[in-house]
């Protein structure tokens, strides 16, 4: 059975740092991975999709990369900012016909002016 | 497109009281998805619809829940009768088929249910 896990649950940092998030996965049979922000109060929204044939996508000051055969995932965020405080939730996809997105618990992140 | 439109915004509900909740997703999006988000277990799965059928529901908790899509642009979700322990924020999503797309949530319906 799949089960994601997300280290740490939480995060602070001062604005300005670069930081890794990280995301761990038991099953290595995945179709892709995703990241997601989670502002308070509202839905998720889709930062980065991987395929399980990429290593990495960039978007911005994003950038995940997928380590399928070590079941790790890292999220990336160069020079942060305030706007970027928000949870970020990873989310893999197993190979097959299911469509269920098994998810993390989150890392709670604040960046501090 | 407007995005993934979900109805109430927030609830507050008695126990033992019928609660619906409401959802549009993306045109052309023919994955439907219904989600459950609460502090102790995260992102639940409730059900999922393809091209309007259910294709699994085994995240439903129980009985008293069930979930429609008479057609591609609308779903419920109700709870009936509803229990506190129900109190939650339920999120729809939506998607195409292909895995190399990205599912979209709706900002989620608050519940309440004292």
């Amino acid at each position: 059975k799949q089960e994601v896990t997300q280290i740490p649950a939480a995060l602070s940092v001062p604005e300005g740092e670069n930081l890794v998030l990280n995301c761990s996965f038991t099953d290595s049979a995945i179709y892709n991975l995703q990241w997601f922000r989670q502002d308070p109060g509202k839905g998720l929204t889709s930062l980065l999709l991987i395929q399980s044939s990429q290593r990495e996508q960039t978007s911005g000051r994003l950038n995940a990369s997928l380590d399928k055969s070590s079941g790790r995932s890292t999220l990336y965020i160069a020079a942060s900012q305030p706007g970027d405080s928000a949870t970020y939730l990873c989310a893999v996809l197993n190979a097959g016909n299911n469509r269920k997105l098994i998810w993390g618990l989150g890392t709670s992140l604040a960046v501090n002016p | 497109d407007a995005g993934v439109i979900q109805s109430p915004r927030h609830e507050v509900t008695e126990m033992g009281q019928e609660v619906t909740l409401r959802c549009k997703p993306i045109s052309g999006h023919d994955y439907l998805f219904w989600y459950r988000q609460t502090m102790m277990r995260g992102l639940e799965l409730l059900i999922y619809f393809n091209n309007n059928v259910p294709i699994d529901d085994s995240g439903m908790p129980e009985d008293r829940f069930s979930a429609k899509m008479p057609n591609a642009s609308f779903s419920t979700l109700k709870i009936q009768p509803s229990e506190p322990r129900d109190s939650a924020v339920y999120f729809c999503a939506s998607s195409l088929t292909t895995g190399r797309n990205t599912i979209y949530f709706g900002e989620g319906s608050w519940l309440t249910v004292v």
